[in-house]
């Protein structure tokens, strides 16, 4: 299998306020993580991409300080809001490759976060 | 640069109904190709895949064929059921194992009894 878990499902939290996501590969070992942001009615957006033990890569106008990622082991990253506001309240979904020569992405069921 | 374009929805079927959702990409090079489904309220899971051309994916009643003549990936069931009913992604992959995945706008299908 491929599991892919997240948690929490959903969060709300207060303007101002710090809020951190967990995606875990619960079956096998994930080299490469991603994380994803999905407004209501839309696509995925790719926010970035991380790899164990190095920095993530965040595509353009993602603010790093602002979405902080840590991917400390083979089975674990954790995306963490800073300082979260109204507009960021969104659909956040993780995905995970199983290894390195694989390229099939294989996603979390994704948390919903309101900022109030 | 790369992009997909899938059909504008919603679709809705009765049930029973055949589905097809058009899905046309444009690539340099031979990207993998892969249909994803969202239920509601839930990420995304794989459906099917093809990585080369003329390949079949195939899964639950769905299949799509990898036509590399007319860069597109359509999908299709013959016999919908009401719980099909979900949002379809169509999405490329370029650059293999270090590529990322380039999704298209989502198709949401509705099947009535």
């Amino acid at each position: 299998g491929a599991v892919v878990s997240q948690h929490p499902s959903w969060v709300i939290c207060k303007s101002g306020t710090s809020v951190k996501i967990e995606c875990r590969s619960l079956d096998f070992q994930a080299t490469t993580m991603f994380w994803y942001r999905q407004f209501p009615k839309q696509s995925l957006m790719l926010m970035a991409t991380s790899n164990e033990g190095s920095k993530a890569t965040y595509e353009q106008g993602v603010e790093k300080d602002k979405f902080l990622i840590n991917h400390a082991s083979l089975t674990l990253s954790t995306l963490t809001v800073t300082s979260a506001h109204p507009e960021d309240s969104s659909f956040y979904i993780c995905s995970a490759r199983k290894q390195l020569a694989e390229e099939t992405q294989y996603f979390g069921p994704g948390t919903r976060l309101l900022v109030l | 640069g790369n992009s997909v374009t899938q059909m504008e929805g919603p679709v809705t079927l009765s049930e029973e109904a055949f589905l097809t959702i058009n899905c046309t990409y444009t690539a340099t090079g031979y990207p993998s190709l892969f249909w994803y489904v969202q239920y509601p309220g839930e990420g995304l899971q794989l459906l099917l895949k093809a990585t080369k051309a003329d390949d079949k994916g195939s899964n639950k009643g769905f299949e799509a064929t990898y036509r590399k003549e007319t860069t597109s990936f359509h999908l299709e069931k013959g016999s919908v059921q009401v719980s099909d009913s979900a949002v379809y992604f169509c999405a490329l992959n370029y650059g293999g194992s270090q590529g990322n995945l380039i999704f298209g706008k989502g198709t949401k299908l509705s099947v009535k009894p």
